[in-house]
């Protein structure tokens, strides 16, 4: 099936610094990707829709200034938390759509869990 | 939008049958996926419907029916790994809901 990694997995920063995440879809081509964010107990939210080589479409009450994402590549997707404060700490996960199947599925990275200190 | 309602918490017994209901209203159809997500982990996909019906896969089941905005997902010969939060999402993107916390006891 399709596979898609997340990196790092799980990061720690200090208050201020940014923070770079990464998606890749590993044996398919993603013209479209998403990023959600869930945090503890809470439901997956999502935050953006990313299409490759073109601007990211931001879900409402989410910053596109602080959530920076580029989508240069049909296998990469980015998510930059700039400027990170405690209450980003949260788990991210992206999910990238297989343009190649014909029912639109979404493939779920792992995760990457942030910690800001 | 969407509007996505399910029962936020079930309990059922090892060996047994558990039907998750969900009903949905969206602008726009394209299908209704079933997700399970156990704690910290990223979703995994269970199910797809597009047309009305159930669509069995081993023991998970799902039923779709569009006119009613409605779906449920069946599971079969409950085991401890299905302790697990389920999620139904209509169409791409999928924007979920609170999900379904299903605890299998003992």
């Amino acid at each position: 099936g399709a596979v898609v990694s997340q990196h790092p997995s799980w990061v720690i920063c200090k208050s201020g610094t940014s923070v770079k995440i990464e998606c890749r879809s590993l044996d398919f081509q993603a013209t479209t990707m998403f990023w959600y964010r869930q945090f503890p107990k809470q439901s997956l939210m999502l935050m953006a829709t990313s299409n490759e080589g073109s601007k990211a479409t931001y879900e409402q009450g989410v910053e596109k200034d602080k959530f920076l994402i580029n989508h240069a590549s049909l296998t990469l997707s980015t998510l930059t938390v700039t400027s990170a404060h405690p209450e980003d700490s949260s788990f991210y996960i992206c999910s990238a759509r297989d343009a190649g199947v014909g029912y639109n599925e979404q493939f779920f990275g792992p995760g990457t869990r942030l910690t800001v200190l | 939008g969407q509007n996505i309602d399910q029962p936020t918490e079930m309990t059922a017994t090892e060996g047994a049958i558990v039907q998750i209901n969900c009903t949905y209203q969206t602008s726009g159809f394209n299908g209704l996926f079933w997700y399970q997500q156990h704690a910290g982990e990223a979703p995994t996909f269970l199910s797809y419907n597009v047309l009305d019906g159930l669509e069995e896969k081993g023991r998970f089941s799902s039923f779709l029916s569009r006119s009613k905005g409605y779906s449920y997902l069946l599971l079969k010969e409950l085991q401890m790994k299905d302790s697990a939060s389920y999620l139904c999402a209509p169409r791409p993107p999928l924007v979920f809901g609170k999900g379904t916390r299903l605890s299998v006891i003992a």
